[in-house]
C-alpha cells in the first residue's frame, strides 16, 4: 500500500518569506508527527497529532511554527517569516497508534531559506 | 524532558566484522527503544525495536541489548556487509509521553571492502 507522502520535496524560498508543508499520512494511522533534520544532525522533534486529542507542541522551537491536521488525513506545516535557520529537511512520520505503533517515515521536504 | 546520547558519531569496519553503537537515555520512565537506519538522501526506516520488559533482542545479524538500571542500549550487527552503511539512529520513548520519539544524533557507519 501507499506509505507516507510528502510535498513538495524540495523548496527553496527568500528569507521572510512563508511557506507550507504538506504530509499524507498513511491510511488509518491515528497518530502523525513532524520532525526537523538539520545536515548531519539527528531527528529533532516539532509537534505530534493524535487523533481528536490536542496536539503536542513542545518542540515547535518559535511562534513562526505551526501545524495543522485535518481530522486523520492530512497535515501542513506552516512556516512563517522563514530564516535561514529553518533551512533543513523536514520529515512528516504517522503510526498506526499513538502510544505503540511503529512510526513510518515519509521521504522529507528539503527547505532551503536563501 | 528526555536526553538520549549516541556514540560514535561516525565507525568504519571492515567487511565481516561487527559493529556496536551505543546509547544513552535520561529519562527512566522511557519504555520503547527503536533502531532507524538512514541511508544517504533517504527517509529512516526501522530496522528494530525493543521494549523495556525485555533484554534483548534478536533479528538475523542486527540485536539491541536493553540495560534499564544503567539506562543505555546497544545496537550490534554482525558479519557486516557494503549494504549496511548508512547512518544509524537510535531513539527513545517516555511513558505517558505520546508516541514522541527523542533521537539520538546519529552514527555514520562504513563497511570497507
Amino acid at each position: 500500500g501507499a506509505g507516507v507522502s510528502q510535498s513538495p520535496s524540495n523548496k527553496v524560498t527568500e528569507k521572510g518569506k512563508d511557506v507550507e508543508l504538506r504530509c499524507d499520512p498513511i491510511s488509518g494511522h491515528t497518530a502523525l508527527y513532524w520532525y526537523r533534520q538539520r545536515l548531519g544532525q539527528g531527528l529533532e522533534f516539532l509537534i505530534y497529532f493524535q487523533g481528536n486529542s490536542a496536539p503536542d507542541k513542545s518542540g515547535l522551537p518559535s511562534d513562526r511554527f505551526s501545524a495543522e491536521r485535518t481530522g486523520e488525513s492530512v497535515s501542513t506545516l506552516t512556516i512563517q517569516r522563514t530564516q535561514q535557520e529553518d533551512s533543513a529537511v523536514y520529515l512528516c512520520a504517522s503510526s498506526l497508534y499513538g502510544s505503540a505503533g511503529e512510526q513510518y517515515f515519509g521521504p522529507g521536504t528539503r527547505l532551503t531559506v536563501t | 524532558g528526555e536526553n538520549v546520547e549516541q556514540h560514535p558519531s561516525t565507525l568504519s569496519v571492515q567487511e565481516g566484522d561487527s559493529a556496536v553503537i551505543k546509547c544513552t537515555y535520561s529519562d527512566s520512565a522511557s519504555n520503547y527503544f527503536p533502531w532507524y537506519k538512514q541511508e544517504l538522501g533517504k527517509r529512516p526506516q526501522l530496522i528494530i525495536d525493543i521494549r523495556s520488559n525485555v533484554g534483548e533482542k534478536k533479528d538475523q545479524r542486527i540485536a539491541v541489548t536493553l540495560n534499564k538500571t544503567a539506562k543505555h542500549f546497544s545496537l550490534h550487527i554482525t558479519e557486516t556487509q557494503p549494504e549496511d552503511s548508512a547512518v544509524y539512529f537510535c531513539a527513545a520513548r517516555v511513558t505517558g509521553g505520546g508516541n514522541k520519539l527523542t533521537f539520538g544524533t546519529g552514527t555514520q557507519l562504513k563497511v570497507e571492502l
